[in-house]
């Protein structure tokens, strides 16, 4: 069975500061696909990245960087110089590569960026 | 091109009554999916269509929920009775096939409140 466990529940930081937030998973699947989504308090989910399990490059996307560590079954999301409009809640998922895929997704963690 | 819409956008509703969410998904996409955030929680995975068949549906909780996607195109879903811890968002998402890189695309949401 799939799991993802964030345990940050809720973060508050002031605004500018750098946050990491925290994402865990198992999976018996030797390929998979890693996901980080955005809830912004309108209510959708928004994508932000697709991470392939057997890819490990971190990735960077403007103020947005991934730490994909498959050795400790980690896929943690830091918020460079955050800003007001980053408060949201953040899902990481997790879904198999191939199949039906459907995703499963840790209990997001609750951001709010103090100006 | 549209992406995934839900219909209504917030609902609510007397314990007891019953109420029905709508899903369009992305033209030509043959799978979709429903998923459910109950407040505080993860989201989870409700069941899965394959154009109008259930492909898997291991993740609806009881038989007050059906879900139909007759003619594979839009699909509903139905809570009769509806109960108080029925309520929470519920998300709709849909792809285009089924395994390789195939990426889910997530409705905006239906908040349902039961009252």
């Amino acid at each position: 069975a799939q799991k993802v466990t964030q345990a940050q529940t809720e973060i508050s930081v002031v605004e500018k500061e750098d946050v990491t937030l925290d994402c865990v998973y198992e999976t018996r699947d030797t390929t998979y696909y890693l996901f980080w989504y955005k809830q912004p308090p309108s209510g959708e989910l928004v994508f932000l990245i697709r991470r392939n399990s057997f890819d490990e490059q971190n990735e960077i996307s403007g103020r947005y960087s991934w730490n994909f560590q498959k050795s400790t079954s980690s896929f943690n999301f830091t918020i460079t110089a955050s800003q007001v409009v980053d408060s949201a809640v953040y899902f990481c998922a997790l879904s198999e590569f191939g199949g039906y895929q459907k995703v499963t997704f840790g209990t997001g963690t609750k951001l709010q960026v103090i100006p | 091109e549209a992406g995934v819409t839900q219909f209504p956008s917030h609902s609510v509703i007397e314990k007891g009554q019953t109420v029905t969410l709508r899903c369009d998904p992305i033209s030509g996409h043959d799978n979709l999916y429903w998923y459910r955030r109950v407040m505080g929680k993860e989201i989870k995975f409700l069941l899965h269509f394959v154009k109008e068949s259930k492909q898997d549906e291991s993740g609806m909780p009881n038989n007050r929920f059906l879900a139909e996607r007759t003619g594979g195109t839009y699909s509903t879903l139905k809570v009769q009775p509806a109960e108080l811890e029925d309520s929470g968002v519920y998300f709709c998402a849909s792809s285009i096939q089924t395994g390789g890189s195939n990426e889910q695309f997530f409705g905006p949401g239906t908040r349902l409140t039961v009252l």
